[in-house]
């Protein structure tokens, strides 16, 4: 079974922190995810990679970037948190050439 | 970009119900996956159906990409199966990329 880990489930932090979340696969995938999603308003990529230390925009990188220095993780980093990032953040992986994603079960980030 | 619609937005079923979620998009995809979103946040992949017709138990999906909607038909829903319906699409060249709808939210009722 793909297997999807994010570091936390819930985190709360203060406005301006720095704020790292973590995904781990353990499929080999070459893809690799980090979605937002708030109420409303369905998932919205961020940020993918589809290679180590390879990355693309996705539709709202804007106050977020992102690190893949192994091909099992992939780090999103908020480099001064607000407070209109608080939201559910959602990473998934998926093999090269096959489109099925794998999603983790999510962290809910509280930014006060 | 590609814009996916997905209705209804709610449905609210007595258990043994059947029921037809649908997505509509703006523009031809190549990938086109349907995901089922329980109470407690898992998303799970239910299909991977760009075109044609696919069955999972009493999940079953159709993708009419040349009209550009697909179906997602629940035969004789249990409580399990409450939770948000996502369809998700790609069309660009890397179809890696997916745009997801607003989802559907389903609640069943014993």
């Amino acid at each position: 079974d793909v297997k999807v880990t994010q570091s936390s489930r819930y985190l709360v932090k203060r406005t301006g922190e720095k704020v790292f979340l973590e995904c781990v696969q353990d499929m080999d995938h070459e893809n690799m995810f980090w979605y937002r999603q708030d109420p409303g308003l369905g998932l919205r990529l961020i940020y993918f990679s589809y290679d180590v230390k390879m990355k693309e925009k996705g539709d709202i990188p804007e106050g977020y970037s992102v690190s893949r220095e192994k091909k099992e993780r992939f780090s999103l980093i908020l480099e001064s948190a607000s407070t209109n990032q608080t939201s559910m953040y959602l990473c998934a992986s998926s093999l090269l050439g096959q489109e099925t994603q794998y999603f983790g079960p999510g962290t809910r980030l509280l930014v006060l | 970009g590609i814009q996916v619609e997905q209705s209804p937005p709610d449905l609210i079923l007595q258990e043994g119900a059947n029921s037809t979620l649908r997505c509509n998009f703006s523009d031809s995809v190549n990938n086109l996956q349907w995901f089922h979103q329980n109470p407690w946040g898992q998303l799970i992949n239910l299909f991977y159906i760009p075109s044609g017709t696919k069955q999972n138990g009493r999940l079953s999906a159709t993708t009419v990409a040349t009209e550009r909607y697909s179906l997602l038909y629940i035969s004789s829903s249990q409580t399990t199966d409450s939770g948000v319906y996502f369809c998700a699409v790609g069309n660009q060249g890397g179809s890696e990329k997916l745009v997801f709808g607003k989802g559907t939210k389903l609640t069943v009722n014993p």
